[in-house]
């Protein structure tokens, strides 16, 4: 299986800030690459698909890039809606792998 | 609008065999693949299982292949996931979730449905 790890696992930052969220990925996945948001409670949501598509509603702060084994999640200006945990997911291989998230919380 | 209602989740003894379902309602069912993702407790997501729209091809992660059999009633715009021989560490919230159309992204979620394996 492919395994996707993230970096940081934890991330602390503030309102304004920019932010990137790092994904590696085992081995070439191209560009077959998403990313999740889940909030507390809720279940997740897709901010951006192969690697670069906006998700339709999903503000423009968001952008992804990458491809091949790294990738990348930019968050250009948080915002207090922002604060959540993250998971990057390949399409490439089944099974589609999921990494281990990353929490973004408030300063 | 897209909706996706799971249901069957519950208390369940080790080794027991309950079923989810997934109502969806908002689009052709037909047209898209499915699939059930878990997260136990306090951890990530697991990607679990996929079913093909139409002829129903499948296919599953390491830790379920065998236990769990995912299937579709297209008639009914339901999703299925038959679970087997449960374990302790098959804890968690299964959600499950449809397609977008570019392929494979997952684009709806349901709220998701407790599993807990506990004797």
């Amino acid at each position: 299986d492919i395994q996707l790890t993230q970096s940081p696992s934890f991330l602390s930052a503030s309102v304004g800030d920019r932010v990137t969220i790092t994904c590696r990925a085992s081995q070439d996945i191209s560009t077959y690459l998403a990313w999740y948001q889940q909030k507390p409670g809720k279940a997740p949501k897709l901010l951006i698909y192969a690697t670069s598509t906006l998700q339709s509603g999903v503000p423009s702060r968001f952008s992804g890039s990458g491809s091949g084994t790294e990738f990348t999640l930019t968050i250009s200006s948080l915002q207090p809606e922002d604060f959540a945990t993250y998971y990057c997911q390949q399409l490439n291989t089944y099974p589609h792998t999921f990494g281990q998230g990353t929490k973004l919380e408030i300063k | 609008e897209v909706q996706l209602v799971e249901s069957g989740g519950a208390l369940v003894q080790p080794g027991g065999s309950p079923r989810l379902s997934c109502a969806a309602s908002g689009f052709t069912f037909s047209n898209y693949a499915m699939y059930w993702v878990r997260q136990a407790p306090g951890k990530g997501l697991e990607w679990l299982s996929y079913i093909s729209g139409g002829v129903g091809s499948t296919y599953y992660a390491d830790s379920v292949r065998g236990r769990f059999t995912i299937s579709r009633d297209n008639s009914r715009n339901t999703l299925y996931l038959q679970m087997n021989s449960l374990r302790a560490e098959d804890t968690a919230v299964y959600y499950c979730a449809k397609e977008n159309s570019y392929g494979g992204y997952l684009d709806y979620w349901g709220q998701g449905t407790l599993v807990t394996v506990s004797s």
